[in-house]
């Protein structure tokens, strides 16, 4: 039961350019999501978050956006360098903490 | 030390042995979770502790799968038995009061 969704697996954009990745979920209990970047050989690392009171938020090139009607959230980076590529994982947790992950996609920056 | 570490980083073992992974916390979260990744797929939540609770166990894939806490101390994570569709990386996480969570660099298991 894969109640977080990234469906693209793989996302490819040229330096400078704005990278969006996306996210579904199935679970309206969710309230509360986040976004983690994975390195080769190192364990998720916290990038963004976002409460479900909240549509935005924004830290430097990082924006996370969520659409609750749609319970669709995405990760736009701008603009997108070299050194952000790695895997996303978007990931979200209800009252229960109990927190879900997506499959993850991985981003390529092209110098 | 100022983040989640876990042991072994490798472990190659073969079909049938049982393996025990550790994970030392971050000290004061009290919330810690397994979770299991394995060759391009996403992070599978495993288990679930959260202080002196019953631990949430949902996502242990079988019973060869069992982990251990004690407080809001080390948790270890045992596989009986192990198969070769265990091998994968497992990452230990624990999570502050401000719901972020905090990921160990992970333990791969490598099953022969």
């Amino acid at each position: 039961d894969q109640q977080v969704k990234q469906n693209s697996p793989s996302l490819s954009v040229q330096e400078g350019r704005i990278s969006i990745l996306n996210c579904d979920y199935t679970n309206s209990m969710f309230d509360y999501f986040l976004w983690y970047k994975k390195y080769p050989a190192e364990g998720p690392t916290f990038l963004i978050s976002i409460s479900s009171i909240k549509d935005k938020n924004e830290d430097g090139r990082f924006t996370v956006f969520l659409n609750k009607s749609a319970k669709h959230l995405s990760l736009h980076i701008v603009p997108s360098q070299p050194g952000d590529s790695a895997v996303y994982f978007c990931a979200a947790s209800a009252q229960n903490n109990d927190m879900r992950f997506g499959a993850g996609t991985r981003l390529t920056v092209k110098p | 030390g100022a983040g989640v570490s876990q042991s072994p980083s490798n472990k190659v073992t073969e079909k049938g042995k049982d393996v025990e992974l550790r994970c030392d916390p971050i000290s004061g979260h009290t919330a810690l979770y397994w979770y299991r990744q394995r060759l391009g797929q996403g992070l599978e939540f495993l288990i679930y502790f959260q202080g002196n609770s019953a631990p949430d166990k949902s996502g242990l894939p079988s019973d060869r799968f069992s982990a251990e806490r004690t407080g809001e101390s080390v948790s270890t994570l045992t596989i009986q038995r192990t198969q070769q569709e265990d091998s994968a990386v497992y990452l230990c996480a624990t999570r502050d009061a401000y719901g972020e969570q905090f990921f160990g660099p992970g333990t791969r298991l490598t099953v022969l």
